[in-house]
């Protein structure tokens, strides 16, 4: 049973870079698309991007060129950066496994949250 | 791409089935049968019940059914349990190879 394990700081100035890692037990990193979810605290859950293990990448447009996520084989881990933060990227983020052979998300980390103020 | 539309919230008696409906467009929902659902408990992380719009996961009671009608998705509770309230949210993969998700349902047992 693959799991998911979400690392980082807590607390992110505003105009700071958010940084975090998700790292990958019982199961391989290769062939899946590893995936970040936020949700603001009360609210309902956002797709922000994804990477595969062939580094292919694609992110939710709505997050411009803020967003950038990579992939490490070697450690089982893979990374999420948002670059200038504010209030409204407070949230609880989770790291999330792909289906490799559909398209849902079959397995979860259990969230860090994440709250941008000075 | 704007999230998919579900209602606020569900509710019903032990023992009755609701149905919580997903609607987006020809661009998503009606695209694909990529349509999955996840249920939340409060603190906890989502886990899916039902994805390609009617397939359980192992482990996933048999009271939760999944369809689709053109833009429209829906999922079927039956059988009301406590243990089923909780916030469902419904996603589905799009033309523009993204994720949306719809705002959630809150699901009430009186």
């Amino acid at each position: 049973q693959v799991q998911l394990q979400e690392s980082g700081p807590g607390l992110v100035k505003p105009s700071e870079t958010l940084s975090l890692t998700c790292t990958v037990s019982g199961g391989s990193i290769n062939n899946y698309y590893w995936t970040w979810i936020r949700q603001p605290v009360g609210k309902g859950l956002e797709w922000l991007g994804r990477v595969h293990s062939s580094g292919f990448t694609n992110y939710n447009p709505s997050l411009g060129s803020r967003l950038t996520m990579s992939l490490d084989t070697s450690e089982k881990q893979f990374s999420l950066k948002l670059t200038s933060v504010t209030a409204a990227d407070t949230a609880v983020y989770y790291c999330v496994r792909g289906n490799n052979w559909s398209d849902y998300f079959d397995s979860w980390g259990q969230g860090t949250l994440v709250t941008v103020s000075s | 791409q704007s999230a998919l539309t579900q209602p606020a919230s569900v509710s019903g008696s032990p023992g009755q089935s609701i149905t919580i409906s997903c609607t987006g467009t020809g661009s998503d929902v009606g695209a694909y049968n990529y349509v999955s659902w996840y249920q939340q408990h409060p603190g906890k992380a989502p886990q899916v019940v039902i994805y390609d719009v009617s397939n359980r996961p192992s482990g996933i009671s048999s009271r939760f059914s999944g369809s689709k009608s053109g833009n429209t998705a829906s999922l079927i509770i039956s059988g009301l349990q406590a243990e089923d309230e909780a916030d469902y949210y419904c996603s589905s993969y799009t033309k523009s190879r993204l994720y949306v998700f719809g705002a959630g349902t809150r699901v009430t047992v009186l």
